[in-house]
């Protein structure tokens, strides 16, 4: 059991490229989230997905996409990348127990991005 | 490592005093919350959670009460150890149309000397 896995640890971008970052779970979590953290922020949520073929904006989606075609992937897209979007991006999933509680939110290690 | 977080409100303790963390939270209507704890250069990890219908919960070295009243959250860490520094993170979940999402606090930073 791996838990949650992120591709690629480390990636440098131009201004302009694109990229896809991908989080993978086996814990057959419904709910997967996609994060950035910068320094003196927190955590801010950029989009997440309450099941396969589902997605909704977070508090900073502007210049991500994300997908989610299989319940145990979930995609972050970034189209024309700038150097505003240098940060690490965490991913995160959680059950939903009947009644709609959500539970613990299980990280993985990170995708540390700059854009140049 | 990198830093999590710069400026960050940071506790220094002495390795085997007791550490407590504080956390205030923003809505009256959250029903569930965790801390996390996150080392230089890895993701958040679950420490304890707590819903909102009780006040207090203990873990392994680990307590978090939670006093709604004031909506206030602790961490409270026993016998702190070197291994225990890091950024404290709380959270809180904000039921929003159906679906839950949290919210995250900004994080307090934990050095223990030893």
């Amino acid at each position: 059991n791996a838990g949650v896995t992120q591709t690629p640890k480390f990636r440098v971008l131009k201004t302009g490229q694109s990229m896809t970052l991908l989080c993978a779970q086996d814990m057959n979590h419904e709910y997967m989230y996609w994060y950035r953290q910068d320094p003196g922020m927190g955590l801010r949520l950029i989009h997440y997905s309450v099941g396969e073929g589902t997605t909704a904006k977070g508090e900073v989606p502007d210049g991500y996409n994300v997908s989610r075609l299989k319940k145990q992937n979930f995609l972050l897209g970034l189209e024309s990348a700038a150097p505003s979007q240098t940060s690490v991006y965490f991913c995160a999933s959680s059950y939903l127990f009947s009644g709609g509680y959500q539970e613990t939110q299980y990280f993985g290690p990170g995708t540390r991005l700059l854009v140049l | 490592g990198e830093s999590v977080g710069l400026h960050l409100p940071t506790l220094s303790v002495q390795e085997g005093d007791n550490s407590i963390i504080n956390c205030a939270y923003s809505n009256s209507a959250s029903d569930y919350f965790i801390w996390y704890k996150q080392e230089s250069g890895k993701g958040p990890q679950f420490i304890i959670d707590i819903r909102s219908n009780m006040d207090k919960r203990q873990g392994q070295r680990v307590t978090v009460l939670l006093n709604k009243t004031v909506k206030h959250l602790s961490l409270q860490i026993a016998a702190t150890q070197p291994g225990d520094s890091a950024v404290y993170f709380c959270a809180e979940n904000l039921p929003n149309s159906g679906y839950s999402t949290l919210t995250f606090g900004k994080g307090t930073m934990l050095l223990v000397s030893p």
